[in-house]
């Protein structure tokens, strides 16, 4: 099976919150993180969230790790237009810094 | 200019020719990255190069090879295309230094989309 899983499409309506998100097969992951890449560009870092951390919060977004059950989610409050883009979760495995395995990437729609 | 930059941003070629991907840098960072891009697949490395002597296969190296000519360039070629290696590939960068600051932050370039006929 998939090492990092995610479901492929999410539409939500402008405004409204979503959440994408994600599960990992490995426990031993340092740090995790969410990419975001836009139509046409590669991918930026949107946020991470350290292994010993159950929340972050950073503005619109909020990270949460359970790592009981390897489930990782993004929360994006008040979601806009702007925010439609493919975004792909993602984790280290503990290896070195660096070198990093992706889900499939979650595509949001944002519908006005 | 970008930090990170791929040429050709867009190549079309056909089954059985060589083709090269360049990617040079600007960050000084050590680590770069090949990874391919497939939809609905995320995003898979091919290669990766922890300095200028160091060079590893990542998950799907077959069909690939890459040099890193110098610190700042990595490049990544396809010794006989195939239509299966039609993808968009992106060149990653990331420090290597340690410290609370570094948290592993991949810095990618705009990608390159081949396409073999």
């Amino acid at each position: 099976g998939e090492d990092v899983e995610q479901s492929l499409f999410l539409s939500v309506r402008e405004g409204d919150s979503s959440v994408i998100n994600c599960t990992y097969t490995d426990s031993s992951s340092t740090y995790l993180y969410w990419y975001k890449q836009e139509p046409g560009a590669g991918l930026q870092l949107l946020t991470y969230i350290f292994s010993n951390m159950d929340m972050k919060q950073d503005q619109r977004l909020t990270v949460l790790l359970n790592k009981k059950d390897k489930h990782l989610s993004l929360r994006i409050a008040d979601t806009q237009t702007g925010d439609s883009a493919i975004y792909f979760c993602a984790h280290d495995r503990g290896s070195t810094l660096g070198r990093l395995y992706f889900g499939r990437g979650t595509q949001l729609t944002v519908w006005p | 200019d970008a930090d990170v930059t791929q040429t050709p941003r867009n190549r079309i070629t056909k089954t059985g020719k060589r083709i090269m991907l360049e990617c040079s840098q600007t960050k000084g960072h050590d680590r770069m990255y090949w990874y391919r891009q497939d939809p609905g697949l995320g995003l898979r490395l091919i290669y990766y190069s922890f300095d200028v002597k160091d060079i590893n296969k990542g998950e799907i190296s077959d069909g690939y090879s890459v040099s890193r000519q110098a610190q700042a360039k990595f490049s990544l070629s396809l010794e006989s295309a195939i239509p299966n290696q039609t993808a968009l590939y992106f060149c990653a960068t990331s420090d290597s230094s340690g410290g609370r600051a570094n948290t592993g932050e991949l810095f990618f370039g705009e990608g390159s989309r081949l396409t073999v006929l």
